[in-house]
């Protein structure tokens, strides 16, 4: 099974702050990385399909990078309904595993 | 408007079974795989399980293959994932979920969760 490490498992920002969160996959993955976007007591929502693509309805300010085995979530200017658990997740074989999660804290 | 609404979530003991659904709206269901998806109390996302559009290929998560069975009925617009022999470890939100159709796989769609508590 391939294993997907994000780190940081939590971060503490201000509205305004770039934020950068990182996913390793223990193997390539191509680019078959996908962002999702959890609110407490919500389901997830999809952010961010094939490392780079933007989700239908997703701001801007949200963008992903990389490919093989190393991706970056980036959040340009993180605004106040930002503050949630992000997950990346490997679609490239299954079991289609996720990231332990960053959660990203209200300085 | 796309909806995927699960029902059948409840208590069971341990190595008890549970059939928990999903009915789906909105989008032509026979085109898509669908998964479930489940999250522990308090912890992350765990992938559990998907099917083919037809059913002809099925995947499951290691720790469930054997126990838990995952099916569709296009006729009805549902999908539902079978749960025996139960384990206390299995109590988590179950998310039904829609394999989008960009072509990478990713989950587009998610429903709203069913409980499922493996407690004596």
């Amino acid at each position: 099974d391939i294993q997907m490490t994000q780190s940081p498992s939590s971060l503490s920002a201000s509205v305004g702050d770039r934020v950068t969160i990182t996913c390793r996959a223990s193997q390539s993955i191509s680019s078959y990385l996908n962002w999702y976007q959890q609110k407490p007591g919500k389901a997830p929502d999809l952010l961010i399909y094939a490392a780079s693509s933007l989700h239908s309805g997703v701001p801007s300010r949200f963008s992903g990078s990389g490919s093989g085995t190393d991706f970056t979530l980036t959040i340009s200017s993180l605004q106040p309904e930002d503050f949630a658990t992000y997950y990346c997740q490997q679609s490239y074989s299954s079991p289609r595993t996720f990231g332990q999660g960053t959660k990203v804290e209200i300085k | 408007e796309v909806q995927l609404v699960e029902s059948g979530g409840d208590l069971v003991q341990p190595g008890g079974s549970l059939r928990i659904s999903c009915a789906a709206s909105g989008f032509t269901f026979s085109s898509y795989w669908m998964s479930w998806v489940r999250q522990a109390p308090g912890e992350g996302l765990e992938w559990v399980a998907n099917i083919e559009q037809d059913g002809s290929q099925i995947h499951y998560l290691d720790s469930v293959r054997g126990r838990f069975t995952i099916s569709r009925d296009n006729a009805k617009n549902s999908v539902y994932l079978q749960m025996d022999s139960l384990r206390a470890e299995d109590t988590a939100v179950y998310y039904c979920a829609r394999d989008g159709w960009l072509g990478w796989n990713e989950i587009d769609y998610w429903g709203q969760g069913t409980l499922v508590t493996v407690s004596s």
